[in-house]
């Protein structure tokens, strides 16, 4: 099975709040881990990644948290907006798989005016 | 623009009719990948390929086949597609670093297919 999965299936938060979408993966190998954004009747589009020698990265309003201790990933959303309404994945890539990426079922995420 | 495109967008079409989905990158990615996306099962790897003439399976590479001619393109093709094929396909591509390894991979916009 996946080993990256998401604890919500979805959420659903007021405008100008923040979101907090969370990600957990299973293999200690995986050194790679990125955010994307999927609108609907659209591809992917990446948000954010982060590689597994760091804790924290920041974008412009989204940030990755990285916790190798419990294997978990969270990706934060600044003043979410209606314009972030769409289902997020994340996805990891284990040391040595040849650049293969393993994505979790996806959160969808809607943002009520 | 730099992009992923891929054609059709999208095709309906019958059991046992071989079909060519195309993907075209132009921004000279080594990586090229096909994925499908199916309700409740996420993104799943079918083919990918780590540059011209490399290619290997995925996930699930059943029923699919690739090739990998040119550094720009990379097509999908069921040579005698089936009902369980219906999908949504991505195709992705990325470059590859020198020294850090795996970056993001960039999709194109999908090509949905039903096959009666």
């Amino acid at each position: 099975g996946e080993s990256v999965g998401l604890h919500l299936p979805t959420l659903s938060v007021q405008e100008g709040d923040n979101s907090i979408i969370n990600c957990a993966y299973s293999n200690s190998a995986s050194d790679y881990f990125i955010w994307y954004k999927q609108e609907s009747g659209k591809g992917p589009q990446f948000i954010i990644d982060i590689r597994s020698n760091m804790d924290k990265r920041q974008g412009q309003r989204v940030t990755v948290l990285l916790n190798k201790t419990v294997k978990h990933l969270s990706l934060q959303i600044a003043a979410t907006q209606p314009g972030d309404s769409a289902v997020y994945f994340c996805a990891e890539n284990i040391q040595g798989s040849n650049y293969k990426l393993t994505f979790g079922k996806g959160t969808l995420l809607t943002v009520n005016p | 623009e730099a992009q992923v495109t891929q054609n059709p967008r999208y095709l309906i079409t019958v059991t046992g009719k071989k079909l060519t989905v195309t993907c075209s990158q132009n921004m000279n990615h080594e990586y090229m990948s096909w994925y499908r996306q199916d309700p409740g099962l996420g993104l799943r790897q079918i083919y990918y390929s780590m540059n011209v003439e490399v290619t290997d399976k995925g996930d699930v590479p059943e029923g699919y086949k690739v090739s990998r001619k040119e550094k720009r393109n990379f097509p999908l093709i069921l040579e005698s597609p089936s009902p369980n094929q219906t999908s949504l396909y991505f195709c992705a591509s990325s470059p590859k670093g020198r020294t850090s390894g795996i970056h993001e991979q960039f999709f194109g916009p999908g090509t949905r297919l039903t096959v009666l």
